[in-house]
């Protein structure tokens, strides 16, 4: 059983760039939800996907946007880059919205 | 919406010392999970405990939904035991999140 996936592990953008992030869900998982850490700060609450649709959306402006595939796997989209977006982004894939949630190791993003 | 607190924000202990954090929330929750945060960032899931009492070797938790509190138990501390531990509750379909405990362990 593979656990969940998130790549690139780091990554440097520029100011008003454009940056995709991905995730591959646990096997059997059919529900991904995506949060923002910023430093020494408990993680925030993206959106959630469950079976390929917008399933909830936190305090993030449309800039955000996200996609989930057929195959569980999902997409977090971040346009016109700025600096506070400099953060950890987590992923976390369930079995159905409310179960136990499991996290990947994460992707780092600077915004310089 | 809901609100979650942890205490202490911080705790420092000797190698072999017990430890007890607290998770203190607001409303009635579906959800309820306990993490360790390493380094590096990787969050390691503890428990997942909506309601009761569990054990996983050193480590315990016990949430009481009822008084709208959980605890999280460390025994004989060890170095690797040191980092960050959240709780995190369920509402809807999301989790909201405590600032979190620092815990260093000093050998």
């Amino acid at each position: 059983e593979t656990g969940v996936t998130q790549s690139p592990t780091h990554l440097i953008k520029t100011r008003g760039q454009q940056v995709t992030l991905r995730c591959s869900s646990q096997s059997g998982h059919n529900t991904v939800s995506w949060y923002q850490q910023a430093l020494g700060q408990g993680p925030q609450f993206i959106f959630q996907y469950y079976r390929e649709e917008e399933n909830g959306r936190g305090n993030f402006p449309p800039r955000f946007s996200g996609l989930q595939f057929p195959n569980y796997s999902s997409e977090l989209n971040v346009n016109a880059l700025e600096l506070d977006d400099s953060a950890l982004y987590l992923c976390a894939s369930s079995l159905g919205r409310t179960t136990e949630a499991f996290f990947g190791q994460g992707t780092r993003l600077t915004v310089v | 919406g809901i609100q979650v607190e942890q205490s202490p924000p911080d705790l420092i202990l000797q190698e072999g010392a017990n430890s007890t954090l607290r998770c203190n929330f607001s409303d009635s929750v579906n959800n309820l999970q306990w993490f360790h945060q390493n380094p590096w960032g990787q969050l390691i899931n503890l428990f997942y405990i909506p309601s009761g009492t569990k054990q996983n070797g050193r480590l315990s938790a016990t949430t009481v939904a009822t008084e709208r509190y959980s605890l999280l138990y460390i025994s004989s501390s060890q170095t690797t035991d040191s980092g960050v531990y959240f709780c995190a509750v369920g509402s809807n379909y999301q989790l909201i999140w405590g600032a979190g405990t620092k815990l260093i362990i000093k050998p």
